[in-house]
């Protein structure tokens, strides 16, 4: 197993374009989470699934923000019209369930910059 | 609210010196702890974590960390500090045994002197 990946490490965009991001998770974790990282600061939670379903969004996921996981397995991540302030690191991570004994498993992230 | 504070924004310590980063945490029940360390531009490494039992845990790179539940507090520590050891410290909590989202502090960079 290769860990979690992330796919593109970096991504530069223009104002107002669309992007989306891949992660494919641990084949056997059956959890999901995004967070966004800015500079200087901790990860924010972002949203997750368990399997196919989001079962939790943050109020930081702007109507802009769109994450899918349609088999359960990959997830994207898609910003629509991006703004300047969407620059960031985005990491997935991903877990089993219940498996606080094994905390995450982070991905390498993200790293976006809107010009 | 859970909530995570790292006081310490920046730690400068010289190699083989002893290192301790400081965590206090708010969450009403029993707190899921984690310490990660993240090095430039990568994702997050856990090094080790709290669920329960013994509060002094061991993790990797010859870390450990002390629970304290009476000062709400989860500190990272090591005796002898190495160059490597030079990167982003995250505080996290997470909530239950199914844990779900976590939170984290805004990190601690470490800084060390050769």
């Amino acid at each position: 197993d290769t860990g979690v990946s992330q796919d593109p490490r970096h991504k530069i965009t223009k104002r107002g374009q669309n992007v989306t991001f891949r992660c494919d998770p641990i084949s056997e974790h059956n959890r999901l989470y995004w967070y966004r990282q800015t500079l200087g600061q901790g990860p924010e939670f972002l949203t997750y699934f368990q399997n196919e379903a989001q079962l939790e969004k943050s109020r930081l996921l702007s109507d802009r923000f769109s994450a899918e996981r349609p088999k359960g397995s990959f997830s994207t991540l898609e910003i629509q019209r991006t703004e300047q302030g969407d620059s960031a690191m985005y990491l997935c991570a991903s877990s089993s369930l219940g498996a606080g004994g094994h905390g995450y498993t982070f991905g390498s992230g993200t790293r976006l910059t809107v010009v | 609210a859970q909530s995570v504070t790292q006081p310490d924004i920046h730690i400068t310590v010289s190699e083989g010196a002893s290192l301790e980063l400081r965590c206090n945490y708010s969450y009403g029940a029993t707190p899921y702890l984690f310490w990660y360390v993240q090095s430039p531009g990568q994702g997050l490494q856990l090094l080790l974590k709290y669920f329960s039992g013994d509060t002094l845990v061991q993790g990797i790179k010859g870390f450990e960390a002390e629970f304290k539940r009476s000062q709400s507090s989860f500190n990272l520590r090591k005796p002898s500090v190495h160059w490597s050891d030079a990167a982003e410290y995250f505080c996290a909590v997470g909530r239950g045994s199914t844990l779900g989202r976590l939170y984290f502090g805004r990190g601690t960079q470490l800084t060390v002197w050769p």
